[in-house]
């Protein structure tokens, strides 16, 4: 059974940037046909997708936020990275990870979520 | 980027109530790469139907997804109680950026 379990601060400053890991267990990172994402919820809101990344590193980010995100992997580690530069508190939300599936037969989404991890944007 | 409008925002139904969401997208979605979310409060989303109308693995058989092109369409046939929730859809695959619809709650009535 796949997990993902994501981590890292829960308060952030303004203009930091905003740094969170999403450890997965359960199965490799490194096997091929999956992309790992991260979406985003602000309070009482709906679901705003971040990005993804391949385990090759090949990776896709939403054109509102790219200037400001990087996704990484640690195939080492069984971890991805999410890092949100420039923060204010309009970047205050929960932050999931989750897998979704690129195989030959097409594409397949988010079948396994973390539980979420609410990062607030305060001084 | 595909937008994706769902309608209506919110639903007051009774249990055992027929239950039915719309999705409508901005433009085609490619290869009905459509996929239908359920939302409870303090839990992240689960996957119910993916590719428009195939149910995820152990998803119960009164949710059902229809629909390609533009229109999209998530059907409860007689909800449970513990089917009222927020629902959206999402377009994924090969035509990022990925995108949600703004949710449908359905609530008792």
């Amino acid at each position: 059974q796949v997990q993902l379990q994501e981590s890292g601060p829960g308060l952030v400053k303004p203009s930091q940037t905003l740094s969170l890991t999403c450890t997965v267990s359960g199965g490799s990172i490194s096997s091929g046909g999956y992309y790992w994402s991260w979406i985003r919820q602000h309070p009482g809101k709906g679901l705003e997708w971040i990005g993804y990344i391949y385990y090759s590193g090949s990776t896709y980010y939403n054109p509102s936020l790219k200037s400001r995100v990087t996704i990484s992997v640690d195939t080492s580690k069984n971890q991805f990275s999410l890092k949100l530069s420039s923060v204010t508190a309009a970047d205050t939300a929960v932050y999931y990870c989750a897998r979704g599936t690129h195989i030959l037969t097409g594409y397949y989404p988010f079948d396994y979520w973390g539980q979420g991890t609410l990062v607030t944007v305060s001084s | 980027e595909i937008v994706l409008t769902q309608s209506p925002g919110t639903l007051s139904l009774s249990p055992g109530e027929r239950a039915t969401l719309s999705c409508r997208a901005s433009q085609s979605v490619s290869s009905s790469y459509l996929a239908w979310y359920q939302q409870k409060p303090g839990q992240a989303p689960r996957l119910l139907i993916y590719g428009a109308s195939s149910r995820a693995t152990g998803i119960p058989d009164r949710f059902s997804g229809s629909g390609s092109g533009t229109d999209f369409t998530l059907t409860i046939s007689r909800l449970e109680p513990e089917d009222f929730a927020v629902y959206y859809c999402q377009q994924y695959g090969s035509s990022p950026p990925e995108t949600f619809g703004q949710g449908t709650k359905v609530e008792i009535k």
